[in-house]
């Protein structure tokens, strides 16, 4: 596709649940991105991706949270027993993957943990 | 750690007036700045990057200027329209080279 897509658009989980968001970049795009935005405020760095490693983790908020990307294209970031304070839009970003590049975002996948 | 700044949180303007948003950042040591348009329940849509050895960016009716040493970027908006509604966020790319750090954002409201 010409953009950054992400699946689901929404999910709607319980508290406790586990669940997948998934990140398709843009087609030759070595790096991406994950960041997360709660209402009200400004996206904040998750992780990032060279490739199929991850270069950076620190922005994961705990050990809950998990992100892959075995083949050096799509990812997965896995949330595992879920809390209301997930609830968030997940934000996955790709770009060329040369320092300075400019990203470019997905929709976002809406989360809400009931 | 880069903290940035956008001001005013919220603006509301009659279509035609020309408007400035304004960033400012803590850290003057950063790559890039690039300003985002985001739409109600949307992502974010790049519309101007300016590296840090730049000073301005120009796309059609938006202008955006960049002032390392005082750690301030502008968007400018020119002859707005009810269309330009949205929230405008900008974010400085900093430290290692790829995360970026983003403001809250400005949400515009443009009247017809």
């Amino acid at each position: 596709g010409a953009g950054v897509s992400q699946t689901p658009s929404n999910k709607v989980t319980e508290k406790g649940k586990y669940v997948e968001l998934r990140c398709d970049p843009i087609s030759g795009h070595t790096a991406l991105y994950w960041y997360r935005q709660s209402l009200g405020q400004g996206p904040e760095f998750l992780i990032y991706f060279q490739g199929t490693g991850a270069a950076d983790d620190s922005g994961l908020p705990n050990d809950r949270f998990f992100a892959v990307r075995p083949e050096g294209s799509v990812s997965t970031l896995k949330i595992q027993r879920t809390e209301r304070g997930d609830s968030a839009v997940y934000l996955c970003a790709s770009s060329p993957g040369l320092a300075n590049n400019e990203q470019f975002f997905g929709p976002g996948t809406r989360l809400t943990v009931l | 750690k880069q903290e940035v700044t956008q001001i005013p949180a919220a603006l509301s303007v009659p279509e035609g007036e020309n408007l400035v948003l304004n960033c400012s950042f803590t850290d003057s040591a950063i790559y890039n700045l690039q300003w985002f348009r985001q739409d109600p329940g949307k992502g974010l849509t790049s519309l101007l990057l300016i590296q840090s050895s730049q000073r301005e960016q120009t796309s059609g009716r938006l202008n955006a200027s960049l002032d390392k040493s005082s750690g301030r970027s502008t968007l400018y908006i020119a002859a707005s329209q009810p269309g330009d509604s949205a929230t405008y966020l900008c974010a400085a790319l900093t430290g290692s080279g790829y995360a970026l750090n983003f403001g809250k954002g400005t949400s515009l409201l443009v009247t017809p």
